[in-house]
């Protein structure tokens, strides 16, 4: 069966520090891999999405960035935090392809950042 | 433009009692799908339903039921007997990507559920 994890779990880091959080799904190949934020107002807002190694696409400018190094790892760094970084993180998959299970999302447990 | 309301911000229910979660939504495409997904305090989100325009049959799952309504732009959430455990936040999202890249899901801000014995 299919497995996606993220970590840490929980992260409290100052202003202007670095930020990696780390996305690994097991159990499946290629599949399409996403990062969300969910601010206090709990709604989502889809940052990064990669339908394969190395293939990173954006939807909103921020301070973050991805990097996809390997077909099932998902990373989301960043070299400065800011105080408006602060949030939840998920990480999701899905599969890859033309209808079937389009939309149908596996998200990971969530990492808490705080910046102070 | 595509759009998910979820006008109920927050319900608080007892236990037992039957809760309706409402969603609407807004697209000019004839061929979308729609789904439910689930975040319990545990903060990972489950997904619950997913729902294509063309089929408007209601769905039943054990306590769940969804009420798919094209002619108001709605999927609504029916918990029957709601429980502790239904305490989450529920989301409602819209999809008109068939290509499977789930890059266009809009989603509603969420209805938070209390279920209080």
């Amino acid at each position: 069966s299919q497995t996606i994890h993220q970590w840490p779990a929980t992260l409290v880091q100052p202003v202007g520090s670095p930020l990696s959080l780390e996305c690994t799904v097991e159990g499946t190949s290629n599949p399409n891999l996403y990062w969300y934020r969910q601010a206090a107002g709990r709604g989502l807002q889809l940052l990064f999405y990669s339908v394969g190694i190395g293939q990173i696409s954006s939807e909103v400018p921020q301070n973050l960035s991805a990097s996809r190094p390997q077909d099932r790892q998902f990373i989301l760094s960043s070299k400065k935090l800011l105080l408006s970084d602060s949030g939840f993180y998920l990480c999701a998959w899905s599969v890859l392809g033309r209808g079937g299970k389009s939309g149908e999302l596996f998200f990971g447990e969530g990492s808490r950042l705080t910046v102070l | 433009a595509q759009k998910v309301t979820q006008a109920q911000t927050e319900i608080s229910v007892v236990e037992k009692e039957d809760v309706t979660l409402d969603c609407v939504y807004e697209t000019r495409d004839t061929t979308y799908y729609l789904f439910w997904y689930k975040q319990p305090p545990s903060g990972e989100l489950v997904f619950l339903i997913r729902r294509n325009s063309f089929d408007e049959q209601n769905e039943i799952s054990g306590r769940y039921s969804w009420n798919f309504q094209k002619s108001t732009s709605s999927f609504n959430f029916t918990i029957t007997a709601s429980q502790v455990v239904d305490s989450a936040v529920y989301f409602c999202a819209l999809s008109e990507d068939n290509a499977g890249n789930n890059r266009k899901l809009i989603w509603g801000l969420g209805t938070s559920l209390a279920v209080n014995p």
